[in-house]
């Protein structure tokens, strides 16, 4: 199975500030056609997971304009350009190339 | 927006037996896979289970191969997981998800969960 590897496990920001959250891969993620099968969830406190980015860079449906994803290959990074309150919970990144689909660890999102 | 509602939950003791079920609304449920996740506190997020659109492809995670059953009933916008021979370690919060396997490969809609507890 693919190991997926988060940092860091916590993060505090303050509202307006930046953040970032790094996801490792222990296999490539690249498909022959050039995507990377790489997406990241937030869990908000006491709700399901839902989808924030497809494909390492797509944004989901409805998903605001300060979620961004980037990487390629083995290494990839979410990151929030300006934080608010609504942010906060758990971020997941998970591996889609090969079954079983694997989660990272989760990365908690505490806004000051 | 698509909707999903998960019910079955509950506690049953080892080697028992529950059957999940998932509401399926909002969407055509028959033209998408779905899939069956699973969160605990000590393992986090793990994928167990998908059915493709017709039912006719399925897979299991190994941790769940030979216990859990998985089908769907599209006439009735419901998707299933059977749970057998259930272990201490099954206990979670299980999610169905709208699974858009082979077209990025992303769950794109979740249910709210429903909680397994397996304790004697």
């Amino acid at each position: 199975d693919i190991v997926m590897t988060q940092s860091p496990l916590s993060l505090t920001v303050t509202p307006g500030e930046p953040a970032s959250i790094s996801c490792r891969s222990s296999q490539s993620l690249l498909y022959r056609n050039g995507d990377d099968h790489l997406d990241w969830y937030l869990q908000k406190p006491g709700q399901s997971p839902q989808l924030l980015i497809y494909l390492g860079s797509n944004r989901a449906s409805g998903v605001p304009d300060r979620f961004s994803g980037s990487g390629s290959g083995t290494d990839f990074t979410l990151k929030i350009s300006r934080v608010e309150a609504e942010d906060a919970g758990v971020y997941y990144c998970m591996q889609a190339l090969q079954t079983p689909r694997t989660f990272g660890q989760g990365t908690k999102v505490e806004i000051k | 927006q698509a909707q999903l509602m998960e019910s079955g939950g509950g506690l049953v003791k080892p080697g028992g037996s529950l059957r999940l079920s998932c509401a399926a609304s909002r969407f055509t449920f028959s033209d998408y896979y779905m899939s069956w996740i699973r969160q605990t506190p000590g393992k986090g997020l793990e994928w167990i289970s998908y059915i493709s659109n017709s039912g006719d492809t399925i897979y299991y995670a190994d941790s769940v191969k030979g216990r859990f059953t998985i089908s769907r009933d599209n006439a009735k916008n419901s998707l299933y997981l059977q749970m057998d021979s259930l272990r201490a370690e099954d206990t979670a919060v299980y999610y169905c998800a709208r699974d858009r396997l082979h077209s990025g490969n992303y769950f794109d809609y979740w249910g709210q969960g429903t909680l397994v507890t397996v304790s004697s």
